[in-house]
């Protein structure tokens, strides 16, 4: 089942433009972490974010995460169209004990238009 | 230092067969999770092996096993194949737990076509 649930599912915007994900979870959570995949293939990961952090950056890429709300949205600034692809947000959860779970959302698909 | 491993890329199996699928993780890595990609659903977490043992399951048949060896490779099999069990199945290594080092590096998945 799903942890993590991203929004919109699709975003088309012009490269230079920002765009802006969102995802929302049910649990309590160690970290969170974006991942991006290109058409078909395997996931990279982006950036991570712990549960007491409010927000990173890598680059082109901020996160937020608020607790409180169960949420934490992946913003890139100044896209490309090599930025393409679909993007997930997954999170660690615990299980009991020391043991932890890496559970995804659906993603959002995200074209960058030239 | 070379990445996740999954062989083979693409499969095409017929109704009622069974499948094994292998990846393997990064070097020293010893947690290797299984999920299946489909359009519908998305990525629905199938097992997760730590030091040869499964650490974690997801909700899927019993038709769906996996094993981890010593050398942390890991297999995933699938008995009595069902048109629904096509999709991109995809292995991701970790080098400890989730909270410690929690960044899971993917392969390239292996695309399973049941007719």
């Amino acid at each position: 089942s799903q942890q993590g649930e991203e929004d919109p599912q699709a975003l088309s915007i012009q490269e230079g433009e920002n765009a802006t994900m969102n995802c929302s979870y049910k649990t309590s959570i160690n970290n969170l972490q974006w991942y991006r995949q290109n058409s078909g293939r395997g996931l990279v990961h982006l950036i991570l974010i712990r549960s007491n952090e409010r927000e990173k950056h890598s680059g082109r890429l901020r996160v937020t995460l608020d607790t409180s709300k169960k949420s934490s949205s992946l913003l890139i600034t100044a896209s490309r169209a090599a930025d393409t692809a679909s993007y997930f947000c997954a999170t660690v959860s615990p299980q009991g004990g020391s043991n932890y779970k890496l559970t995804f959302g659906k993603g959002t698909l995200l074209t960058v238009n030239p | 230092k070379a990445g996740v491993t999954q062989t083979p890329r693409y499969l095409i199996k017929t109704r009622g067969q069974q499948v094994t699928l292998s990846c393997s993780p990064i070097s020293g890595h010893r947690s290797v999770s299984w999920y299946q990609q489909t359009p519908g659903q998305g990525l629905q977490f199938l097992f997760e092996y730590f030091s040869e043992t499964q650490r974690n399951k997801g909700n899927f048949p019993g038709r769906f096993s996996g094993r981890q060896f010593s050398n942390s490779r890991s297999e995933m099999n699938v008995s009595t194949l069902e048109l629904g069990d096509s999709a991109l199945y995809l292995c991701a290594s970790s080098s400890e737990g989730w909270t410690t080092k929690p960044e899971a590096f993917f392969g390239q998945g292996t695309r399973l076509t049941v007719v």
